[in-house]
């Protein structure tokens, strides 16, 4: 079965780092690009981040860049997000995601992992 | 940066269509995809590229895309249609998705 299930999301207090984690299987992790989708609470989808299969290059949205770093291991079959200086307005629900195809569609999902930025 | 407009709210009766837009500024020149979220659920793809549907979407759901709208339509609407949904597309290596819209079916 094609599976991604995260961890490591809890709560952190501001300025705080965190790192979450992205269990691939029942398909070949290092064949595909990968993302991270986060969703605050009672808010929209936002993507944050992807890692092109091979480590060589990762895109960020704006809000993130210089505070969170995508990496991956493809012998792990996993993927990471390294969150750095966080703030109050990361608090979310972060999904790791396999993009179908380069800039496609996000096909599968995992079921999330909660982060609370919060004193 | 590239924004996708929704409609906030989408009613449809049992058995009836509903058609939820994705507002974007040349938009039927970029592929656009479909997502959609039940409450506490992860999103599940529901339509790829404007007009695909994955293995195991229903026949019901389609979509559409031309000039600055891509549309969702769900037709034949049945009470486990009730979710959020989103557009996606991609703008210049940043994914973008839509404000999402809440669909009701009364």
């Amino acid at each position: 079965e094609v599976q991604l299930v995260e961890s490591g999301g809890g709560l952190v207090q501001p300025g705080g780092s965190l790192r979450l984690s992205c269990a691939a299987s029942g398909f070949t992790f290092s064949s595909y690009w990968m993302s991270w989708v986060r969703q605050a609470p009672g808010k929209g989808l936002e993507w944050v981040a992807n890692i092109k299969q091979d480590g060589s290059e990762k895109y960020y949205v704006d809000s993130v860049k210089g505070r969170f770093t995508i990496s991956r291991d493809n012998a792990k079959n996993s993927l990471y997000l390294q969150m750095n200086s966080l703030r109050a307005e990361d608090t979310a629900v972060y999904y790791c995601a396999r993009d179908y195809t380069p800039y496609d569609a996000f096909d599968i999902w995992g079921q999330g992992t909660m982060v609370t930025v919060s004193s | 940066s590239y924004e996708l407009t929704q409609p906030l709210s989408v009613s449809v009766a049992l058995g009836q269509t509903a058609r939820i837009t994705c507002g974007g500024n040349n938009i039927g020149s970029k592929n656009v995809h479909w997502y959609q979220q039940k409450p506490g659920q992860a999103p599940v793809l529901v339509i790829y590229r404007d007009s695909n549907r994955p293995s195991g979407i229903p026949e019901r759901f389609s979509g559409s895309n031309s000039g600055n709208t891509a549309t969702l339509t769900i037709s034949r609407a049945q009470a486990g249609d009730e979710a959020d949904y989103y557009c996606q597309v991609w703008d210049s290596s940043t994914a973008v998705f839509g404000t999402g819209t809440k669909v009701t079916v009364l």
